[in-house]
């Protein structure tokens, strides 16, 4: 089955700095690869997804990119606020289960003021 | 807000005991979900609904027992838990399961003793 691994487990930088958070996916059926971030106290929101017949996207800071070949995906974000702090989330779906994503381990993200 | 309610947000229970858990959507969605999030863990998909009915029962012991009365509303009955029970159980929904996107509930911190 697929099995996605995610890292770093935590990530530090300082405010304006950008931050990159990298998966890996196993099944190269997999062609749908959302981002999730979860606050504190809260359940995990969808912020930016990429589906494998495009190879970029981006959303004003926020950017996803991903690599078939490879079988990677990385989510970029630039010029970071201390709201960006939160655990972030990276899923794939197989072409052949429309519902079932399968979770990365998550991101706990701490930008620094 | 997401517009996926969950009640109540914190239970303490102990191993004997029979709760439930209550999941509200106001999207108008047609698909629900149950997940687990335990810490250090990516998160488990444990139940599907569509409609109603259930399209996934992803090998969840029988201690946890889903009702989906309608397309609305999503239970989990819980009875003779275990305390490697305890965790986030969250609430989703789609517009139906072949849509991506799922809308997650804030969630319930379960705590079993």
């Amino acid at each position: 089955g697929e099995n996605v691994e995610q890292h770093p487990s935590t990530l530090s930088v300082q405010e304006g700095d950008s931050a990159v958070i990298k998966c890996t996916y196993s099944d190269s059926a997999s062609n749908y690869f959302p981002w999730y971030k979860q606050e504190l106290g809260k359940g995990p929101q969808l912020i930016i997804d990429i589906r494998s017949n495009v190879g970029e996207k981006k959303d004003q800071r926020i950017a996803v990119t991903l690599n078939k070949t490879a079988k990677h995906f990385s989510l970029h974000i630039t010029e970071t606020q201390p709201e960006d702090s939160a655990v972030y989330f990276c899923a794939a779906r197989k072409a052949d289960s429309s519902y079932k994503l399968i979770f990365g381990s998550g991101t706990r993200l701490l930008v620094r003021p | 807000e997401t517009g996926v309610t969950q009640t109540p947000r914190h239970l303490v229970m102990g191993m004997t005991n029979k709760k439930s858990l209550k999941c509200e959507q106001h999207l108008g969605h047609n698909a629900m979900y149950w997940y687990k999030q335990s810490a250090k863990k990516p998160l488990e998909l444990m139940f599907v609904y569509s409609l109603e009915e259930r399209v996934e029962n992803n090998s969840v012991p029988s201690r946890f027992s889903p009702e989906c009365p309608n397309s609305s509303h999503l239970f989990l009955h819980l009875h003779t838990l275990q305390p490697e029970d305890s965790a986030l159980y969250l609430c989703a929904s789609s517009q139906d399961t072949g849509k991506e996107t799922q809308y997650f509930g804030p969630g319930t911190r379960l705590l079993v003793l």
